[in-house]
């Protein structure tokens, strides 16, 4: 099984800031990797796919990186509507989901 | 505009079979691959299996002995049968559409709490 770890949990920052999340896989996953936000009450909503490739209506603020077993979320500059939670899932055998990272207000 | 929804008792007693059905609509059913996942509350996300139109099925490893995932193409329905459920399958399951081949998840149902307990 593929095991997806994400860091940090939990991330405190101020609108503005710009923010990292980081994704890793316990084997490689080529760039077959998503990232969905969460909020409280909410199914998740699709960011990223392919690792890098933003889903349409998402703000261009998101992206995404990496490939093999690293990658990362950037949020350029984290607006009052990102406070959430943020999860990545890898689709290269089976399916699985980081742990998530809640980013909240600082 | 695809929509799910999910529709199942919220109730379900240890020992028993957890059934949900998930509704399709804005798209036909006989195209991408439809799935389950599943969110303790609290924790993050679980996913259950998937299901091909044509009835192909992939199911998570640690879930696939009690796991059933059926589609009704006339009725554009897929279905979830958990069986011999605990407290620890207490959970908001979610229907789910995911792009070719299984891959990402590109629109979900709103999700339906399901609580085990006698």
């Amino acid at each position: 099984d593929i095991q997806m770890t994400q860091s940090p949990s939990t991330l405190s920052a101020s609108v503005g800031d710009r923010v990292t999340i980081t994704c890793r896989a316990s084997q490689s996953i080529s760039t077959w990797l998503a990232w969905y936000q969460q909020k409280p009450g909410k199914a998740p909503k699709l960011l990223i796919y392919k690792a890098s490739s933003l889903e349409s209506g998402v703000p261009s603020r998101f992206s995404g990186s990496g490939s093999g077993t690293e990658f990362t979320l950037t949020i350029s500059s984290l607006q009052p509507d990102d406070f959430a939670t943020y999860y990545c899932q890898q689709y290269n055998s089976y399916w699985t989901f980081g742990q998530g990272t809640k980013v909240e207000i600082k | 505009q695809v929509q799910l929804q999910e529709s199942g008792p919220g109730l379900v007693k240890p020992s028993e079979t957890l059934s949900l059905t998930c509704t399709v609509s804005g798209d036909s059913i006989s195209s991408y691959y439809w799935s389950w996942i599943r969110q303790p509350p609290g924790k993050g996300l679980e996913w259950i299996g998937y299901i091909y139109y044509s009835g192909s099925t992939n199911y998570n490893p640690s879930l696939k002995s009690r796991v059933t995932i059926s589609v009704d193409t006339s009725k554009n329905q897929f279905s979830l049968k958990l069986s011999s459920v605990t407290a620890a399958d207490t959970a908001v399951y979610y229907c789910a559409r995911a792009q070719v081949l299984g891959t990402y998840i590109d629109y979900w149902g709103q999700g339906t709490l399901v609580t085990v307990s006698s």
